[in-house]
């Protein structure tokens, strides 16, 4: 049974350009999260898709967007990249929107901001 | 407020000690407590989590102590062994913001042999 996977596993790109990162849940799962993991922090929530569309957003501007598809599948779109937006981006999947729900993470797209 | 306070920010123990951490929120909202274990390269894994209708759940060598007065909680880890070394984070998120956890800064444990 495939856990969550992430592609790229990393990525480099020059400030003003614009990224898209992949993420897949695990098999059965219909939710999908995006954190931005800053080095030597905590994840931080970015938002949350179910049935296509954003349930949830964290305190992240508008150059953080996303979209999920039918297979659940998700993408973290990050356009006019910042120096700042170096991270780890986690995408975590879940079964449903109960709160409780064990979130299962994926091992990162380590993205450098140059 | 949002914030979950995590100490230390770094532990070293001994092989076969206990490891002790620590987090603090300030939201009475909060109503999920879980703890995440991440080593490098790869993405946080749940450990085990409480609901504040409990003041302790063990599972393993794992045990969280819940204290919903002092809006504390902690992660002790029995036994401390070399493979336990790692990134811990606790978290919290509130019944209504489906599935937003919000994290404390991680706690860098070392289990020297």
């Amino acid at each position: 049974d495939a856990g969550v996977t992430q592609s790229p596993t990393h990525l480099i790109k020059t400030r003003g350009q614009q990224v898209t990162l992949r993420c897949s849940p695990k098999s059965g799962h219909d939710t999908v999260s995006w954190y931005q993991q800053a080095l030597g922090q905590g994840p931080q929530f970015i938002f949350q898709y179910y049935e296509e569309e954003e349930r949830q957003r964290g305190n992240f501007p508008d150059r953080f967007s996303g979209h999920q598809f039918p297979n659940y599948s998700s993408e973290l779109n990050v356009n006019a990249l910042l120096l700042g937006d170096s991270a780890l981006y986690l995408c975590a999947s879940s079964s449903g929107l109960a709160f409780s729900d064990t979130q299962y993470f994926g091992p990162g797209t380590r993205l450098t901001v140059l | 407020q949002q914030q979950v306070k995590q100490s230390p920010q770094s532990l070293i123990v001994q092989k076969g000690g206990i490891s002790i951490i620590n987090c603090a929120y300030e939201n009475t909202a909060f109503d999920y407590f879980p703890w995440y274990q991440q080593f490098p390269g790869k993405g946080p894994a749940l450990l085990i989590a409480i609901r504040p209708d409990v003041s302790e759940k063990k599972e393993g060598r794992f045990t969280i102590s819940f204290n919903k007065s002092a809006k504390q909680f902690s992660l002790h880890i029995m036994d401390s062994q070399p493979g336990d070394s790692a990134t811990y984070f606790c978290a919290a998120s509130m019944r209504g913001n489906t599935g937003k956890l919000i994290f404390g800064q991680g706690t860098t444990l070392q289990v020297k042999p």
